[in-house]
C-alpha cells in the first residue's frame, strides 16, 4: 500500500479556505485517495475520496493532480469546528479495505 | 440514525482480568474492523472481518481475539490484558460490496490496564 506525506500542522483563519496538501508519489492505479478527520480523540470521520477526477461534496473538495502523485483537500470556508487532525490515506480497492494511517495534519482554525 | 456503537466508553482494569469491548453497527455492513490509537503511532489495525464467521489479523493482533457470529456485532476480547494494551480503541464498519467504501467509526473506548 502506498504511503502518504502530510505537513504536521497548519493554521487557517476562520472563514477562509483551508488547503491541506498530501503527497502520495507511490500510488498505484487501483488505489484511491481518502480523507478523514479526527476531532479531539473522537472517532475518525470520513470526508471525501477520489480516484482520478476532482471530487466535491457538502464538506469539502478534493483536487488530485493529473499524475495522481499528490492531492489537496479544500475546506472552502473553514469554521472553528473544522479544527481537527486531517488524514490523507491511500486505499487499495481490494478486499482488505485496510486503512494505513499516518499522523495527519493538525489544522487549527483561528478566530 | 446510522451509527457504530462501542461499550464501554471508558474502562480501567487490572493486568490479567479478561475483558470484552463490544461493537455494534446498524447499517448492515459486511466489513468491520478494530483499530488502536497510540500517541505518535497513529491508528493501527488489530483485526478485521469481511463477513459473518470470517475474521483475519491486522497489523497488531497479538493479545487480542475477535468473533463475528452476527453481522451487526464484532466484539474485541482481551483474554489477559497487559499495561501495553492501554490505548484508545476504535471499531469501524463499511460496506464490502464493490468499493472501496468509506468506513464509519465508533466513538472510541479508552482502556487503561494497570
Amino acid at each position: 500500500d502506498a504511503k502518504t506525506t502530510q505537513p504536521t500542522s497548519m493554521d487557517c483563519a476562520e472563514g477562509r479556505a483551508a488547503n491541506l496538501p498530501c503527497n502520495h508519489s507511490t500510488i498505484s492505479g487501483n488505489e484511491y485517495v481518502y480523507w478523514y478527520r479526527q476531532i479531539h480523540s473522537q472517532g475518525p470521520q470520513y470526508i471525501i475520496h477520489g480516484l482520478k477526477n476532482n471530487e466535491t461534496n457538502e464538506m469539502a473538495s478534493l483536487i488530485i493532480t493529473e499524475d495522481r502523485k499528490s492531492s489537496t483537500l479544500i475546506l472552502p470556508h473553514a469554521t472553528l469546528r473544522d479544527t481537527a487532525v486531517y488524514y490523507c490515506i491511500v486505499v487499495n480497492a481490494g478486499n482488505n479495505r485496510k486503512l494505513i494511517w499516518g499522523l495527519g495534519t493538525s489544522l487549527a482554525v483561528n478566530p | 440514525e446510522a451509527q457504530v456503537t462501542q461499550n464501554p466508553r471508558y474502562l480501567i482494569t487490572v493486568t490479567g482480568k479478561k475483558l470484552t469491548v463490544t461493537c455494534s453497527q446498524n447499517m448492515n455492513h459486511e466489513y468491520m474492523s478494530w483499530y488502536r490509537q497510540d500517541p505518535g503511532l497513529g491508528l493501527r489495525q488489530i483485526y478485521y472481518s469481511m463477513n459473518v464467521e470470517v475474521t483475519d489479523k491486522g497489523d497488531v493482533p497479538e493479545g487480542y481475539k475477535v468473533s463475528r457470529k452476527e453481522k451487526r456485532n464484532f466484539p474485541l476480547i482481551l483474554e489477559s490484558p497487559s499495561p501495553n494494551q492501554t490505548s484508545l480503541y476504535f471499531c469501524a464498519s463499511s460496506s464490502a460490496v464493490g468499493g472501496p467504501y468509506e468506513q464509519y467509526f465508533g466513538p472510541g473506548t479508552r482502556l487503561t490496564v494497570t
